[in-house]
């Protein structure tokens, strides 16, 4: 059974740091390509970046390029989402999903990762 | 960036009637048809029903249809069902970024 399990919820204050998790489980981890998605709370879904399976490549939304980093441990099919200094503005659910060979459509979505940013 | 448009923006129906949401993007959607639908229920991720514009995703009731190609494109529930009520989102996978619409929302009048 594929599985993304992600890591649990954070409070944060303005500006500090953050590496949320999302640990795969059921399929190769080096086979598929991982995005995340946010969604703000009551909002709708962004598309914020991805990471290739084996090379480890990454392609940004414009909107996030600069402000997130993505990475992955392939060792322990382990992808990541960081941020180095917060805003209140990245409060939100961030998801990560698995796309579908070189598609990227997702049926596979982790449970959430709800990040509050507030002073 | 190809900017999708969902339309409603809410849809009031009773269970039973037949539901079509329309999603327009700005430009045409590679290869015609490189677009998604999800459905989105409060306190769930998202869950795929239809890719490639007209397939159904596994374990997707027959009720759920997608069609259309290039910049238009829908999503037909044929008879609601009482589960069906959530929010719908469309989403492009053919030019990155990859983007989705703002969503419709179909509630129980």
């Amino acid at each position: 059974e594929v599985q993304l399990v992600q890591s649990g919820g954070e409070v944060k204050k303005p500006g500090e740091s953050l590496k949320i998790s999302c640990k795969g489980s059921g399929f190769s981890f080096t086979d598929y390509w991982i995005s995340w998605v946010r969604q703000v709370p009551g909002k709708g879904l962004e598309w914020m970046g991805r990471i290739g399976p084996s090379d480890s490549y990454t392609n940004y939304s414009p909107s996030f390029r600069g402000h997130v980093t993505i990475s992955a441990d392939k060792s322990i099919s382990t992808a990541y989402l960081q941020w180095n200094s917060l805003k209140a503005s990245d409060t939100a659910i961030y998801y990560c999903v698995r796309g579908f060979g070189d598609f990227d459509y997702w049926a596979y979505w982790g449970q959430g990762t709800l990040v509050t940013v507030s002073s | 960036e190809n900017v999708l448009t969902q339309s409603p923006g809410t849809l009031s129906l009773s269970p039973g009637e037949r539901a079509t949401l329309s999603c327009r993007a700005s430009q045409r959607v590679s290869n015609n048809n490189y677009f998604a639908w999800y459905q989105q229920k409060p306190g769930q991720a998202p869950r795929l029903l239809i890719y490639g514009a007209s397939s159904r995703a596994t374990g997707i009731p027959d009720r759920f249809s997608g069609s259309g190609s290039g910049t238009d494109f829908s999503l037909t529930i044929s008879s609601l069902e009482p589960e069906d009520f959530a929010v719908y989102y469309c989403q492009q996978y053919g030019d990155a970024p990859w983007t989705f619409g703002q969503g419709t929302k179909v509630e129980i009048k």
